[in-house]
């Protein structure tokens, strides 16, 4: 399974963009790279998938370059309500899925 | 659609008591499973299930540590005897299939503390 690597805490302010980047150097062929959300007391929720170049949904962009080695998840114009921790997953939903490892996550902070 | 529904919320027992975790899938996922969470060592994968069917059990800490799905809409994770290294969050997620890029869907766990 490849191993993933975040930031363990960031900071940003209301209104601000942030991009939490993780690195995946051994990513297989098959693999797929999915971001969750967690907050206190809650279980983790997922936000965005992708395999390859660019995804958008109505909460967050994921940025995947060519050799997928890494992935920027971009959360436009943060309020407080985003302080939460990130994981990065990685693996193969066909055959692994169930296997997927949650890495140490980030903390993001955001500030007024 | 009522998420995935964990209980107890939270349970406190004291070590060599059988703790017993419930968890209801969201209607229509056909896999399940089950993480804790600590401090020390994040979330953890214990097992899951393809329907009803324990797949991979490989992340159970040891024997003491069993789960089971009876139908497609309960499982069980219980520990006996409880120790109070057991003392974390466990979660209970489902999701359509475990594959076809299915997200996983967490319950808001249930905090366990052995004293």
């Amino acid at each position: 399974l490849a191993k993933t690597t975040q930031p363990i805490s960031m900071d940003s302010y209301e209104g601000q963009e942030v991009n939490i980047t993780c690195s995946h150097n051994n990513i297989a062929t098959n693999d797929y790279i999915t971001w969750y959300q967690q907050f206190p007391s809650q279980g983790p929720r997922f936000i965005i998938q992708g395999y390859k170049t660019k995804v958008t949904n109505e909460v967050a962009s994921l940025f995947i370059p060519a050799d997928r080695k890494s992935s920027t998840l971009s959360l436009p114009r943060v309020s407080l309500s985003d302080t939460a921790v990130y994981y990065c997953l990685v693996g193969d939903p066909w055959t692994n899925a169930g296997k997927s490892t949650f890495g140490d996550g980030t903390t993001l902070t955001v500030k007024p | 659609d009522a998420g995935v529904i964990q209980s107890p919320r939270h349970e406190v027992t004291e070590m060599g008591q059988e703790v017993t975790l419930r968890c209801k899938p969201i209607s229509g996922h056909n896999s399940l499973f089950w993480y804790r969470q600590t401090m020390m060592r994040g979330l953890e994968l214990l097992i899951y299930f393809n329907n009803n069917v324990p797949i991979d059990d490989s992340g159970m800490p040891e024997d003491r540590f069993s789960a089971k799905m009876p139908n497609a809409s309960f499982s069980t994770l219980k520990i006996q005897p409880s120790e109070p290294r057991d003392s974390a969050v466990y979660f209970c997620a489902s999701s359509f299939q475990a594959g076809y890029n299915s997200p996983l869907h967490f319950g808001n766990g249930t905090r366990l503390t052995v004293t």
